[in-house]
């Protein structure tokens, strides 16, 4: 079964610009969650969707966009970028039965220059 | 508030014991987990305790004691591989979320 997929690894971009990240859960997983990581903070959760629907959202502002498509496939989107983004995001997919565990991708390393 | 707290990082050597702890307040609990991450890679989940007490996988096991707002991983026979950051995560019973601590980096010495 392969594992959680996030593309690209990594993503260099200037303040103002906008950014799509991708994630393909493993499959048969309908819970995909996104959560922003930086040095010395612990991870900042983002939102959570579920079949098509965002089911719970963190304290970020609606710059921060996501979806998930009928495949579970997932998009996070930044616009107007800030130096402040600069950080590793990471999705994570949960499946039922699981017992909450969340398996995690690799992760995107964004840097905003 | 909601705050989880565990050290920023700790030294072994190789072949010993250590414990991780985190302690943690919340509005509400709802389970505890322990996750590994070596630099550079996705966390991956350890453990997880709802019930008070002691579970033990192999050479790490977890505590919980919800009374006191505290948890630990215990790591034996330690690795070089062990070498990684571990993250204490809580789940919030007031609105279903992982609230994550800053995690702790373990440095394994020969």
């Amino acid at each position: 079964k392969a594992g959680v997929t996030q593309t690209p690894r990594y993503l260099i971009k200037t303040r103002g610009q906008q950014v799509t990240l991708s994630c393909s859960p493993i499959s048969g997983h309908r819970s995909v969650s996104w959560y922003q990581q930086t040095p010395g903070q612990g991870l900042q959760f983002l939102f959570e969707y579920f079949s098509e629907t965002q089911r719970n959202k963190g304290n970020f502002p609606g710059r921060f966009s996501g979806r998930q498509f009928s495949n579970s496939r997932s998009e996070m989107n930044v616009s107007t970028l800030e130096l402040g983004d600069s950080a590793l995001y990471l999705c994570a997919s949960r499946g039922a039965g699981e017992d909450e565990k969340l398996f995690f991708g690799s992760g995107t390393q964004l840097s905003v220059l | 508030g909601q705050n989880i707290d565990q050290p920023t990082e700790m030294t072994a050597t190789e072949g010993a014991i250590v414990q991780i702890n985190c302690t943690y307040q919340t509005s509400g609990f709802n389970g505890l987990f322990w996750y590994q991450q070596h630099a550079g890679e996705a966390p991956t989940f350890l453990s997880y305790n709802v019930l008070d007490g002691l579970e033990e996988k192999g050479r790490f096991s977890s505590f919980l004691s919800r009374s006191k707002g505290y948890s630990y991983l215990l790591l034996k026979e330690l690795q070089m591989k062990d070498s990684a950051s571990y993250l204490c995560a809580v789940k919030d019973r007031s609105n279903y979320q992982l609230i994550w601590g800053a995690g702790t980096k373990l440095i394994i010495k020969p």
